[in-house]
């Protein structure tokens, strides 16, 4: 079975560019979570999606959105970007669909986003 | 607040030795737990996890952990460390509370160096 794949998985933008970040969860999989993770801040929670409704969202500016379309698939988009917006995105899938196992987290390789 | 902690930023042990990594959270029920790995420029690896029962865990790579309930603590352990072990280790603790589903926190991280 195929892992969480993320594309692209290198970007290179500007200050006040917008980005669209996509990640496809495994096969079957159908809660999807973001991080965002930085050598400062460390792995941080931004938001989890699970049946196209966002559930849960971190601490993170409203620039920071996300959905999830019906086949599970989930897109993250960051606008007016920043210098600090630069860090490894990274994408996680779930099987289950309530408690526990909603938490245990298979993760995709990441999208690098550097803003110059 | 919850929160996860891991003592040591960096550890260096030589290749056959046992390595033992520190974990401690603080949480008002019993949290589901987690270890992963990261290797340079890759996404996280779920190598063990925690949710109830035996509080000795096995996981993937010859990977284990326990959980001390009264410690507030999941330290993981592996025998005998291979040079592919080398590479950043993060607790992660997933809470059971409704509106925290899909939500990890983690640790900051501790780098492990395999020496010959």
């Amino acid at each position: 079975k195929a892992g969480v794949t993320q594309t692209p998985r290198y970007l290179i933008k500007t200050r006040g560019q917008q980005v669209t970040l996509s990640c496809s969860p495994i096969s079957g999989h159908r809660s999807v979570s973001w991080y965002q993770q930085t050598p400062g801040q460390g792995l941080q929670f931004l938001f989890e999606y699970f049946s196209e409704t966002q559930r849960n969202k971190g601490n993170f500016p409203g620039r920071f959105s996300g959905r999830q379309f019906s086949n599970s698939r989930s897109e993250m988009n960051v606008s007016t970007l920043e210098l600090g917006d630069s860090a490894l995105y990274l994408c996680a899938s779930s099987l289950a669909s309530s408690g526990r196992a909603r938490n245990e987290q298979f993760f995709g390789p990441g999208t690098r986003l550097t803003v110059l | 607040a919850q929160s996860v902690t891991q003592p040591d930023i960096h550890i260096t042990v030589s290749e056959g030795a046992s390595l033992e990594l520190r974990c401690n959270y603080s949480y008002g029920a019993t949290p589901y737990l987690f270890w992963y790995v990261q290797s340079p420029g890759q996404g996280l690896q779920l190598l063990l996890k925690y949710f109830s029962g035996d509080t000795l865990v096995q996981g993937i790579k010859g990977f284990e952990a326990e959980f001390k309930r009264s410690q507030s603590s999941f330290n993981l352990r592996k025998p005998s460390v291979h040079w592919s072990d080398a590479a950043e280790y993060f607790c992660a603790v997933g809470a059971g509370a409704t509106d925290s589903w899909g939500k990890l926190q983690f640790g900051a991280g501790t780098q492990v160096v395999v020496t010959p």
